[in-house]
């Protein structure tokens, strides 16, 4: 198992576009985490998965953001009409039921940037 | 609703030396405390933790020290090495939550 893994890297997109960033969780965990990180901050939550099921969204996560994880593998995150404020780090984490003292394995994220 | 403050932006020491940085939090509800590291480019390190049962977890040269009463915690990099240098999260989390709550972070230099 290669860890967490994200796709794409980087991505530059127009206000206004949409975009939809994946994430591919170690294959054992059954918990996923989307977390979004500006410059200086720390991550912050967005939205979490257990299996299938998002058992919880930040009200950080407005109406143009939605996650979906289909087959309780991997998730997409969709941005619909970017706005200058959503260009910062994407970062999708995976655990095991429950955070544990072992924490999440992060992947290394997608940046967005929205000109 | 900052629940989670580390006040200290940046860090410099001299390698060899100590590094100690803190963390305060708010909410009780938190049982468990976890320290992250993070370099450019890369998604945050799981580093060591601490369950709200203990007051100290070692691991190597890395310690962390949990003080409940007054809701901070700290680590300690002992001796502080240039490989060190990075930024550092305290993310503490609850039984009772599914998720993590991440302070700012601190940047830490090692001067060779």
């Amino acid at each position: 198992d290669t860890g967490v893994s994200q796709d794409p890297r980087h991505k530059i997109t127009k206000r206004g576009q949409n975009v939809t960033f994946r994430c591919d969780p170690i294959s054992e965990h059954n918990r996923l985490y989307w977390y979004r990180q500006t410059l200086g901050q720390g991550p912050e939550f967005l939205t979490y998965f257990q299996n299938e099921a998002q058992l919880e969204k930040s009200r950080l996560l407005s109406d143009r953001f939605s996650a979906e994880r289909p087959k309780g593998s991997f998730s997409t995150l969709e941005i619909q009409r970017t706005e200058q404020g959503d260009s910062a780090m994407y970062l999708c984490a995976s655990s095991l039921s429950g955070p544990t003292n072992y924490g999440y394995t992060f992947g290394s994220g997608t940046r967005l940037t929205v000109v | 609703d900052q629940q989670v403050k580390q006040n200290s932006p940046s860090l410099s020491v001299q390698e060899g030396r100590i590094s100690i940085l803190n963390c305060d939090y708010t909410n009780s509800m938190f049982d468990y405390f976890l320290w992250y590291k993070k370099y450019p480019a890369e998604g945050p390190t799981f580093l060591i933790s601490i369950s709200s049962i203990k007051d100290k977890n070692e691991d190597g040269r890395f310690t962390v020290f949990l003080n409940k009463s007054a809701k901070h915690l700290s680590l300690h990099i002992v001796p502080s090495q240039p490989g060190d240098s990075a930024v550092y999260f305290c993310a503490p989390g609850g039984t009772s939550y599914g998720k993590l709550t991440f302070g700012q972070g601190t940047i830490l230099t090692v001067h060779p």
